[in-house]
């Protein structure tokens, strides 16, 4: 089964700066790696995914890059504002097809105006 | 579209009394997810559903947990006897079947405290 890591824990940028958070993956054979935005007592949302068939995926401010070489995808934030302030999970299948999902720990966010 | 739909939202109970969740996915999901949220153990997958069938349970603490899926539009997750260290998030979450690695949408979820 799959096994994801999420770097860093905690993060911390000036208005305007871009933030990156990176996820790490097991298993060579997954292929679908999507993000959610979770902010304070809410729902998590997904923002963004990508597919294994493509190295890049953006919108708007936000894009996703995968190296499946390394086995790690990566979210950038560019032009942060202080409602991007949320915790963001990463999130890969249990196994290659799987619609049960595997998250990361998480990522608090903190965009400072 | 009205979402996924939990309730209640809120839930303070007693150690020792049962406690039901319930949970109403987005209509023509065929799947369905069960997850806890606390700030120690991140989100954990408890259990899922394809078209109304248990699929994996591995995730449920222990028997005290039970969650069933009479039909497509209900689900429950109920606890009995409740503990205090079930006190967390529960959220409920669906998504299509059709092809693979679909997204999953989540309820609002309910807050869980077991005094």
């Amino acid at each position: 089964g799959e096994n994801v890591e999420q770097h860093p824990s905690t993060l911390s940028v000036q208005e305007g700066d871009s933030a990156v958070i990176k996820c790490t993956y097991s298993d060579s054979a997954s292929n679908y790696f999507p993000w959610y935005k979770q902010e304070l007592g809410k729902r998590p949302q997904l923002i963004i995914d990508i597919r294994s068939n493509v190295g890049e995926k953006k919108d708007q401010r936000i894009a996703v890059t995968l190296n499946k070489t390394a086995k790690h995808f990566s979210l950038h934030i560019t032009e942060t504002q202080p409602e991007d302030s949320a915790v963001y999970f990463c999130a890969a299948p249990r196994w290659p097809g799987a619609n049960n999902l595997f998250f990361g720990t998480g990522t608090r966010l903190t965009v400072i105006p | 579209d009205a979402g996924v739909i939990q309730s209640p939202r809120h839930e303070v109970t007693e150690m020792g009394q049962e406690v039901t969740l319930r949970c109403k996915p987005i209509s023509g999901h065929d799947y369905l997810f069960w997850y806890r949220q606390t700030m120690m153990r991140g989100l954990e997958l408890l259990i899922y559903f394809n078209n109304n069938v248990p699929i994996d349970d591995s995730g449920m603490p222990e028997d005290r947990f039970s969650a069933k899926m009479p039909n497509a539009s209900f689900s429950t997750l109920k606890i009995q006897p409740s503990e205090p260290r079930d006190s967390a998030v529960y959220f409920c979450a669906s998504s299509l079947g059709t092809g693979v690695n679909q997204p999953q949408h989540f309820g609002d979820g309910t807050r869980l405290s077991i005094l």
